[in-house]
């Protein structure tokens, strides 16, 4: 069955960095565009960041441009967020995505990972 | 980039009543929006692609219906395990954006 774990979550001061790792499970991973979304805290859900299925496409959210970078290894069949420069309004639950269809664009997210929390906060 | 406005923000009902949830886009998104489903602790779930389509797994209780800018997700005959917020998605235009959510709470 379709596994995404997140993790490397927690608390880190503002300016400093994190890098987010989703394990990827139960299908060929190296065929399907990834997607970060994100969840403030009693917010709602707000999209970050997509790579497509072959590392040759990345998007942003502007609230995040030039300063999260996604990243994925397929032969690991992990994705990454690196995320440098945070605020304390990237503080929220970070969630990994998978698109529905392989080989393509679609944006429809059929599986989602369990989320990681991120704190930022001196 | 593309708002969606969802309403009502909160809507109470009872097990058994019909519930008709609403999307608004301030731009076309022709047929190319989801609908999401989250209870407390949970990841959101794919409930509806494309406006009418159930994803696998999800009961015939729930259906989408709109196109263009206005678009509804109506659940009939409410089970104890669909209150929880939805949110709706467009899958159009980059960046892709989500509505604000509607809370459906019991009466």
């Amino acid at each position: 069955q379709v596994q995404l774990v997140e993790s490397g979550g927690g608390v880190v001061q503002p300016g400093r960095s994190l890098r987010l790792s989703c394990a990827a499970s139960g299908f060929t991973f190296r065929n399907y565009a990834m997607h970060w979304v994100r969840q403030a805290p009693g917010k709602g859900l707000e999209w970050v960041a997509a790579i497509s299925y072959d590392v040759s496409q990345e998007y942003y959210a502007d609230s995040v441009k030039g300063r999260f970078t996604i990243s994925r290894d397929n032969p690991k069949n992990t994705l990454y967020l690196q995320m440098n420069s945070l605020r304390a309004e990237d503080t929220a639950v970070y969630y990994c995505a998978r698109e529905m269809y392989s080989s393509s664009w679609n944006h429809i997210f059929d599986y989602w990972g369990q989320g990681t929390l991120v704190t930022v906060s001196s | 980039e593309i708002v969606l406005t969802q309403s009502p923000a909160t809507l109470s009902l009872s097990p058994g009543e019909s519930a008709t949830l609403s999307c608004r886009a301030s731009q076309s998104v022709s047929n190319y929006l989801a609908w999401y489903q989250q209870k407390p602790g949970q990841a959101p779930r794919l409930l509806i692609y494309d406006a009418s389509n159930r994803a696998t797994g999800i009961p015939a209780r729930f259906s989408g219906s709109g196109s263009g800018t206005d678009f509804s997700l109506t659940i009939s005959s409410l089970e104890p395990e669909d209150f929880a917020v939805y949110y709706c998605q467009q899958r159009i235009n980059w960046p892709i954006t989500f509505g604000q959510g509607t809370r459906l709470e019991i009466k």
